[in-house]
């Protein structure tokens, strides 16, 4: 599977957006973006995933690079219950999932 | 999401106890998957089984031995561990290759 780069961490303040970046520039055609969040005492859950395109749902929001080389997941308003190990991470398919150190995102009252 | 559980959360174990550490998922998939993630390491994969059949192995030491008896349960063995082997042992779980569903994990503490 392809490396991810991720800043090992990030602070931001409550309610306001937060842009965690991936740089991934040895990735695939075939390869799916995926992020994935670990919050402290948990196991990881899943945040998005996207290919080509940005795609958008409930949690966050996927900004992927037209050339695919970089990606930003975008939280549009953070609350102190984003607080966590947020991973990118590159695959096929989601079966083999390599998961790298990922950002810790620190949120701030 | 809370389909997927793991029992117990918390274990002790001496050097030369058996204990097995318990994954059940509620949510009608078909591959099952244990990581390990050690202190300040990345989880890594240990073992994959699809439709209860083993289909990955990443060289795992064989003092650890998974058990699918079928497509909701999943089982890892313990015996003879090591102190290195503390750590927190997660189950997950998926539809083929879709979305991986995580459980909270069980902290393994070899003394």
């Amino acid at each position: 599977d392809a490396k991810t780069t991720q800043p090992n961490s990030m602070e931001s303040n409550e309610e306001e957006p937060v842009h965690l970046p991936c740089n991934h520039s040895t990735i695939s055609g075939t390869d799916y973006i995926h992020w994935y969040r670990q919050l402290p005492s948990q196991g990881p859950e899943y945040v998005i995933h996207g290919l080509t395109s940005n795609v958008n749902n409930r949690m966050a929001s996927l900004a992927i690079a037209e050339d695919r080389k970089s990606s930003t997941l975008i939280l549009h308003r953070a609350t102190l219950r984003d607080a966590a190990v947020y991973y990118c991470i590159l695959s096929e398919g989601a079966q083999k999932l390599v998961f790298g150190q990922g950002t810790r995102l620190t949120i701030n009252p | 999401e809370t389909g997927v559980t793991q029992t117990p959360r918390h274990l002790v174990m001496g050097m030369t106890n058996k204990k097995s550490l318990k994954c059940e998922q509620h949510l009608g998939h078909n591959a099952m998957y244990w990581y390990k993630q050690s202190a300040k390491k990345p989880l890594e994969l240990m073992f994959v089984y699809s439709l209860e059949e083993r289909v990955e192995n990443n060289s795992v030491p064989s003092r650890f031995s998974p058990e699918c008896p079928n497509s909701s349960h999943l089982f890892l063995h313990l015996h003879t561990l090591q102190p290195e082997d503390s750590a927190l042992y997660l189950c997950a779980s998926s539809r083929g290759p879709g979305t991986q569903y995580f459980g909270p994990g069980t902290r393994l503490t070899v003394l």
